[in-house]
């Protein structure tokens, strides 16, 4: 099983800050990789594919990067609606899909 | 629009069976090119893959989970379905549907489920 680590668990920023998330394999995935953004009290909504893919309809301050077993989650300038938990996925290890614990960007 | 509607009962007594429908509108299952997929988060944790199925039947499960899970699809309702048995308060949870071609691209509200007597 690939063991997906997020770091850090939680990040306190303020609105127009530029915000790293950090996503590490315990093997190598390739390109494999997706990103979801989860607001409280919703399902998750998918941000990046193929590690560097946006989604349709994704705004463009949102950008993902890396490959093998480092990956990296970038939003440009943080905007309220940004506030939410971030949860990376991994869907190289055939067919089994695993996710990061998430990381939740809270306002500071 | 591609829609997912997970339905099912929100309360299940330990050691009975969770059965849980997803109803799929905007999407025929039978066109195929999609994995059809459940996922669940216990509250406050992480999401965990549960399994898939694919409209012909095919199926794949989650290893640590494969013993007690069971789903099926049917195309002539547009719906897809999970059981899991023997359930415990170790699965009390949110439980999604979702739809899998490159990557989890469309999800259902999510249901709770919660296991106690």
């Amino acid at each position: 099983e690939v063991v997906m680590t997020q770091s850090p668990a939680t990040l306190s920023v303020s609105p127009g800050e530029r915000v790293t998330l950090s996503c590490r394999a315990s093997q190598s995935i390739s390109s494999n990789l997706a990103w979801y953004q989860q607001r409280p009290g919703q399902a998750p909504r998918l941000l990046i594919y193929g590690a560097s893919t946006r989604a349709a309809g994704v705004p463009a301050r949102f950008s993902g990067s890396g490959s093998g077993t480092d990956f990296t989650l970038t939003i440009s300038s943080l905007q309220s609606e940004d506030f939410a938990v971030y949860h990376c996925q991994q869907y190289n290890g055939w067919p089994w899909r695993t996710f990061g614990q998430g990381t939740k960007v809270q306002m500071k | 629009q591609v829609q997912l509607q997970e339905s099912g009962p929100g309360l299940v007594e330990p050691s009975q069976t969770l059965s849980l429908t997803c109803t799929v509108s905007g999407n025929s299952i039978r066109s195929g090119g999609y994995y059809w997929t459940w996922l669940r988060q216990v509250p406050g944790k992480g999401l965990e893959w549960l399994g898939f199925i694919y409209y012909t039947g095919s199926i794949d499960y989650n290893p640590s989970l494969k013993s007690r899970l069971d789903m099926s699809v049917d195309t002539s309702e547009n719906q897809f379905s999970l059981k899991l048995t023997s359930v415990t308060a170790a699965d009390t949870a949110v439980y999604y549907c979702a739809r899998e071609g490159v990557a989890f691209e469309y999800w259902g509200q999510g249901i709770l489920v919660t296991v106690s007597s």
